[in-house]
């Protein structure tokens, strides 16, 4: 059981240049989100998706699109990265149905620096 | 705004039960209590979470006050494996971020 897959776990970037980054659950879970991590602090959300077809901004949406693609697959997309997007990027879902309260579950992350 | 408050850092001898506690005075009625840990370089992982009633699951137990406002997160036996970040967090049911702070750094000896 995979659970929540983050790709690429790496990547370096350009100021400037334009980057996907993807996210897919195998639980079966209706919510999905996108969380970055800076150096000594705690996650901030991005952007989330309560359900497929709909996207919502999070705390830190600035600089970022989304698409929930399908029930499973989420992306986080950076159109123009800037210095300041240097972070540690983590997808997560929960199962947002019929039982309220249901804990998030979080991918690995993708490490993400931007020069 | 800060809705929990945990020590900074403990130290936890191996096979010993490790106790982190977490403060959470302005808790309102729906709003449920979870711990995470964050193993260094890997994602949040899932721990426990509960409203009142105490919780127990293979990885730990969760004991809430009966007025809600603190609670303990109870490690059985703690193993190298367990040192970690674990982070306290207070959410609502319609809530769908989770605001992590700056948790508990504990550390596992030998």
């Amino acid at each position: 059981n995979a659970g929540v897959t983050q790709t690429p776990k790496f990547q370096v970037l350009k100021t400037g240049q334009s980057m996907t980054l993807q996210c897919a659950q195998d639980m079966n879970h209706n919510s999905m989100y996108w969380y970055r991590q800076d150096p000594g602090m705690g996650l901030r959300l991005i952007y989330y998706s309560a359900s497929e077809g709909t996207t919502d901004k999070g705390e830190v949406p600035n600089g970022y699109n989304v698409s929930r693609l399908n029930k499973r697959e989420f992306s986080l997309r950076l159109e123009s990265a800037a210095p300041s997007q240097t972070s540690v990027y983590f997808c997560a879902s929960s199962d947002t149905g019929i039982r309220p309260n249901q804990p998030q579950h979080f991918g690995d992350g993708t490490r993400l620096s931007i020069l | 705004d800060a809705k929990t408050t945990q020590p900074p850092s403990m130290d936890c001898a191996e096979g010993r039960a490790a106790n982190l506690p977490c403060n959470h005075s302005t808790i309102s009625g729906n709003e449920y209590v979870y711990w995470y840990r964050q193993i260094h370089s890997q994602g949040p992982q899932y721990i426990i979470h509960g409203l009142k009633n105490n919780e127990t699951n293979e990885m730990a137990s969760l004991i809430i006050t009966e007025d809600r406002k603190s609670s303990t997160l109870i490690l059985p036996h703690a193993t190298l494996r367990d040192t970690a970040v674990y982070y306290c967090i207070v959410r609502g049911s319609n809530d769908y971020k989770l605001s992590f702070g700056a948790g508990t750094t504990v550390t596992v000896r030998a």
